[in-house]
């Protein structure tokens, strides 16, 4: 399985914007890119995914690169309920066997 | 709709005892998983099953057993508890024509210590 790589953990201060980086020099051409984020003593939520394109939702925006080696999340403006462990993963998707493959995550502490 | 739900969300075992962990959602999702997350740790899949009839062993199989009861129920069973077993399980479920879009939905997880 294509593997990825984030950094352990991030600050940011409420009200800016957080960029939160991705690696997946392996990724194939078929690998959806998703992001889940897990809030203390919760289970994780699904917050976004792409395939090529950058991607908005109401949660946040995803913007992937050109050779698709790397991608960031980005909280346009972070709040104190967005402090969690945000999880970048990679899978394939065939009808009704899509495993997830999570890693450690980022986690994300906002600042009053 | 309740979503994804679990039962127990706390439970001690001894060693050797033996449980099992209920899940159930009402969202007609074909798809159900059961993932372990140790301290610090991210989630690992133990189990999974894509319809209702199936199933699959994930990353740490070992040491569990899983029922696709129906539709909607997927139970995760320890025969003999282990202290290495100690941790959070996560019961999650996918599906329908929004897939891809909505991802999979977890539930609140339960809560395991064997002493």
């Amino acid at each position: 399985d294509a593997k990825t790589t984030q950094p352990n953990s991030m600050e940011s201060n409420e009200e800016e914007p957080v960029h939160l980086p991705c690696n997946h020099s392996t990724i194939s051409g078929t690998d959806y890119i998703h992001w889940y984020r897990q809030l203390p003593s919760q289970g994780p939520e699904y917050v976004i995914h792409g395939l090529t394109s950058n991607v908005n939702n109401r949660m946040a925006s995803l913007a992937i690169a050109e050779d698709r080696k790397s991608s960031t999340l980005i909280l346009h403006r972070a709040t104190l309920r967005d402090a969690a462990v945000y999880y970048c993963i990679l899978f394939l998707i065939v009808f009704g066997n899509e495993k997830l493959t999570f890693g450690t995550g980022t986690r994300l502490t906002i600042i009053p | 709709n309740a979503g994804v739900t679990q039962t127990p969300k706390f439970q001690v075992l001894k060693t050797g005892q033996s449980m099992t962990l209920q899940c159930a959602q009402d969202m007609n999702h074909n798809s159900m998983y059961w993932y372990r997350q140790d301290p610090g740790m991210g989630l690992r899949l133990i189990y999974y099953s894509a319809s209702e009839g199936t199933t699959d062993k994930g990353e740490v199989p070992n040491g569990y057993n899983v029922s696709r009861l129906n539709k909607r129920e997927f139970s995760l069973r320890l025969e003999s508890a282990a202290p290495s077993q100690t941790s959070v399980y996560f019961c999650a479920s996918s599906g329908g024509r929004d897939l891809l879009s909505l991802g999979q939905f977890f539930g609140p997880g339960t809560r395991l210590t064997v002493l």
